[in-house]
């Protein structure tokens, strides 16, 4: 089975601070691990993913594999980065690969 | 520009009644989602289908049916409604021919059961 755990529901950090988002996975396999943001009243987008090892509006994300971890960092946070940040997982070979979510991490930048 | 669109985006109804969310796109991607979003639980798997001839049930799919009418078009059902399914609902989709599992949202349809 295939879990994401987000163990922080709310984030509050005041601008120019640095963040963390925290995501822990349980795969026994090699997963792809996402991060999704969702800003107020937008659907749901791709923030980034670790197979890009890219840097998305300052956000980067290190897949770390002895501490099953993938969190989300940014040296210096804005006011528009307050959203809801979710941690998904694929991680079913071929044709049944579905995404697994955490329950989601509600960042908010405070000026 | 491609999109993913979701009709009705707000619904209220009642207890028993049979309600369809429907989800259409235009990004002639092959595999189509639906989810639900509930506070402090995330979003969780309901139904995909990776081709029109192709349904699976997801995590939560009790309750809840769906159609695949065609490749652009994915219908989900609540035969009888009931207020513990009152969410917001996401139809979702991916490209089989891509290399990674990125996947795109449509905007939700909130459902409020009564």
């Amino acid at each position: 089975a295939q879990r994401v755990t987000q163990p922080e529901k709310l984030l509050s950090v005041f601008k120019g601070a640095p963040v963390e988002l925290k995501c822990n996975y349980s795969y026994s396999g090699s997963p792809e691990l996402f991060w999704y943001v969702q800003y107020s009243r937008q659907r749901l987008q791709l923030l980034l993913r670790h197979i890009s090892r890219e840097s998305i509006k300052g956000f980067t994300a290190d897949l770390n594999k002895g501490e099953t971890s993938f969190h989300l960092k940014k040296p210096f946070a804005q006011e528009e980065d307050s959203a809801m940040y979710y941690c998904a997982l694929s991680g079913l070979p071929g044709s049944a690969r579905q995404l697994t979510f955490g329950s989601g991490t509600q960042l908010t930048v405070l000026p | 520009d491609a999109d993913v669109t979701q009709t009705p985006r707000n619904r209220i109804t009642k207890t028993g009644k049979r309600i369809m969310l429907e989800c259409s796109q235009t990004k002639g991607h092959d595999r189509m989602y639906w989810y639900r979003q509930d506070p402090g639980l995330g979003l969780r798997l309901i139904y995909y289908s990776f081709d029109v001839k192709d349904i699976n049930k997801g995590e939560i799919s009790d309750g809840y049916s769906v159609s695949r009418q065609a490749q652009a078009k994915f219908s989900l059902s609540l035969e009888s409604a009931i207020p513990n399914q009152t969410a917001l609902y996401f139809c979702a989709t991916s490209d089989l021919g891509s290399s990674t599992d990125t996947q795109y949202f449509g905007p939700g349809t909130r459902l409020t059961v009564l």
